[in-house]
């Protein structure tokens, strides 16, 4: 069964620093492009980054280029989302998935929540 | 940037026909993804590429895409069925994936 499970959300002050990471299982991991989703709570979902299987190449939604980026570790089936100089409005629960061939997301984390507060 | 519009909540009784759109320009061209998302529940795919099913979805979902609106249909509405709905696309022209605000379906 394909899994993906997100770790590393909690309580950071504005401008401060967190690594998010998504340990993923049942599947060739290093073959999938992988992205990271948010959601406000009470909200919708908000698409944040993506990463192609290689991860030579990076995509950033214009809220967060320049402040998160994206990586991944193949040899460890690991994603992970360094996010830095948070801001109040990054806050939110942090979902981690696979991609399809055809840029469907299937199957997402549970999540992690990032809050970001002084 | 792309911008896809879904109605924010659809209310029927059990047994009837729930139709959810999504509108964007020409996004018939285009391969569409919806999601269901219950309260305190990560999304779950149930409509890939305009209209696949992925495994384990039942074959009351169904979807479809022309012009500038997608579709999502749920045939034979459940009690189970009551969740927030979500179109997707990726956007070409920006390198960025698109939702959808959410559709709430409320089964009366």
């Amino acid at each position: 069964e394909m899994q993906v499970l997100e770790s590393g959300g909690g309580l950071v002050q504005p401008g401060g620093s967190l690594r998010l990471s998504c340990a993923a299982s049942g599947f060739m991991f290093g073959d999938y492009a992988m992205s990271w989703v948010r959601q406000t709570p009470g909200r919708g979902l908000e698409w944040v980054s993506s990463i192609t299987g290689s991860g030579r190449t990076t995509y950033y939604a214009d809220s967060v280029r320049g402040r998160f980026t994206i990586s991944r570790d193949n040899s460890q089936d690991i994603l992970l989302l360094q996010m830095n100089s948070l801001r109040v409005d990054d806050s939110a629960k942090y979902f981690c998935a696979k991609e399809g061939m055809v840029g469907a997301f299937d199957p997402w984390g549970p999540g992690t929540l990032v809050t970001v507060s002084s | 940037s792309y911008v896809l519009t879904q109605p924010p909540s659809v209310s029927l009784a059990p047994g009837k026909t729930a139709t959810i759109t999504c509108g964007g320009d020409n996004i018939g061209s285009k391969s569409v993804h919806w999601y269901q998302q219950k309260p305190g529940q990560a999304p779950v795919l149930v409509i890939s590429y305009d209209n696949d099913r992925p495994s384990g979805i039942p074959d009351r979902f169904s979807g479809s895409n022309s012009g500038n609106t997608a579709t999502l249909t749920i045939s034979r509405v459940e009690a189970g069925d009551e969740a927030d709905y979500y179109c997707q696309v990726w956007d070409n022209a920006s390198d960025h994936f698109v939702f959808g605000a959410g559709t709430h379906v409320t089964v009366l």
